[in-house]
């Protein structure tokens, strides 16, 4: 099982709104990151957790708020979003990190702020 | 410093060969991978070739790496239709935390 599975599919929300994304895997990765990805762009890194601990922040803004709570799973909390934060937002996860190899994506969520 | 380049788009007849360019600037890169994106989908691993290897083949796909010039390429045989999609080149760095930096990606058109 090589899948990486992300929920929801497509996400509408207003400025005021509380969500999350959720980000799981089964292949035993002990890395999982988030990226954001603008139409017709490349992904952009937000996060990057190894062993669920937060190792890497890309200056994301705190309206953003990862937690892993186990190997497996990698959520993406969301408040007071910004119009602006509208895209494609991506899981991956990889064996883990500092050696390189595959990265295996999930299908992304759709994101909409309005 | 990262920086990975790419032209923007490419289109072929279906049936021809592809080929996709890509240069990067460090040196240091370690790793090298070309991703598929399928129009509203996740990136899909086509294939990375080691820093230490000329080339990779695996079925329609050719990846060249010219390590000296810091180019590499993927050479997709008998493009087909479902082969339309946006191409990442991305390349990650010994040393660090091997995440990988993406290029903008090259849109391919496969037009019968």
């Amino acid at each position: 099982d090589t899948e990486v599975t992300q929920t929801p599919k497509h996400l509408v929300m207003g400025m005021t709104n509380k969500k999350s994304l959720k980000c799981e895997q089964h292949m035993g990765h002990r890395a999982m990151y988030w990226y954001k990805q603008k139409a017709k762009k490349p992904p952009e890194l937000m996060f990057v957790y190894s062993y669920e601990k937060l190792s890497i922040n890309e200056s994301v803004p705190s309206r953003f708020s990862p937690e892993c709570p186990n190997s497996s799973l990698l959520n993406l909390h969301l408040h007071a979003l910004q119009p602006e934060d509208s895209a494609l937002y991506l899981c991956a996860s990889s064996e883990r990190t500092g050696q390189g190899g595959e990265q295996y994506f999930g299908p992304g969520t759709r994101l909409t702020v309005t | 410093g990262e920086d990975v380049e790419q032209s923007l788009f490419l289109s072929v007849r279906e049936g021809d060969s592809s080929v996709i360019n890509c240069t990067y600037t460090d040196s240091s890169s370690t790793y090298l991978y070309w991703y598929k994106q399928e129009p509203g989908a996740g990136l899909q691993l086509l294939t990375y070739i080691f820093s230490n290897m000329d080339m990779k083949q695996d079925q329609r796909l050719t990846v060249l790496l010219n390590k000296k010039d810091k180019h590499l390429s993927l050479r997709i045989a008998d493009t087909q239709t479902g082969d339309s999609a946006i191409y990442f080149c991305a390349e990650s760095i010994s040393g660090g935390s091997y995440i990988p930096t993406f290029g903008r990606g090259t849109s391919l058109i496969v037009h019968p």
